[in-house]
């Protein structure tokens, strides 16, 4: 079964440190894996699009990494902000076209 | 201002009630989806369209149904709301000529069924 394992479920960081969110997927075959952020109370945000020849990818403070060997995906969000805090979602396409298998999300709080 | 937006916000309604949500979008997309996030599952796909005129079946549709009678609009009726359809609906919406079909998502609606 085609499934997407996100970790942590949740996550509390200080303002200004890093931090690294996992991804772990089943899905077979693969076309691409998104990150999605959303804030409490609103639709989700894509971060990043990969497809599977793309190692990283970054968009600002925001970098995510793919190993389609392992089928392995990490978010690494540098010197955070609180604006950052939000759910963070895995997403993974089976092939283009097709429905998105979703991972149920990171939930990541950032302090001051 | 191009996007996807969603109708109502929020709404509480007895169980039994028949209740439409909308949703419409502006950036001509052919493919149009509604998903509901539930605490602890994530979202899940209820329907879907590839284009207007056409619909399918996600991953959750029973007591949903959907029509796409053009481009814009994609709305989901539940005929006779049960209290296990509580949830917070998302639809959104993608170009599927695009090369990475990004789903682009509206703000949601917040569905309490007593």
């Amino acid at each position: 079964k085609n499934q997407v394992e996100q970790s942590p479920q949740s996550l509390i960081i200080l303002e200004g440190k890093n931090c690294t969110l996992q991804c772990n997927y089943t899905v077979s075959p693969f076309s691409n894996l998104r990150w999605y952020k959303q804030d409490t109370g609103r639709g989700p945000v894509s971060l990043t699009i990969m497809t599977f020849s793309e190692n990283t990818k970054s968009n600002g403070r925001y970098t995510a990494t793919l190993d389609a060997d392992t089928k392995q995906s990490s978010l690494h969000i540098t010197a955070s902000q609180l604006s950052d805090s939000a759910s963070y979602i895995c997403v993974v396409s089976e092939k283009a076209g097709t429905a998105l298998i979703f991972g149920k999300g990171t939930t990541l709080s950032v302090s001051s | 201002i191009a996007g996807i937006t969603q109708a109502p916000t929020s709404q509480i309604l007895a169980a039994g009630r028949r209740m439409t949500l909308r949703c419409t979008q502006d950036m001509r997309h052919n493919a149009m989806y509604w998903y509901r996030q539930d605490l602890g599952l994530g979202l899940r796909l209820i329907h879907y369209s590839n284009t207007a005129g056409t619909t399918g079946k996600g991953e959750v549709p029973d007591g949903y149904s959907v029509s796409r009678a053009n481009t814009d609009d994609f709305p989901l009726t539940l005929a006779s709301a049960v209290p296990s359809q509580t949830s917070v609906y998302f639809c959104a919406s993608s170009d599927s000529t695009s090369g990475s079909h990004e789903q682009f998502f509206g703000p949601g609606t917040r569905l309490t069924v007593l």
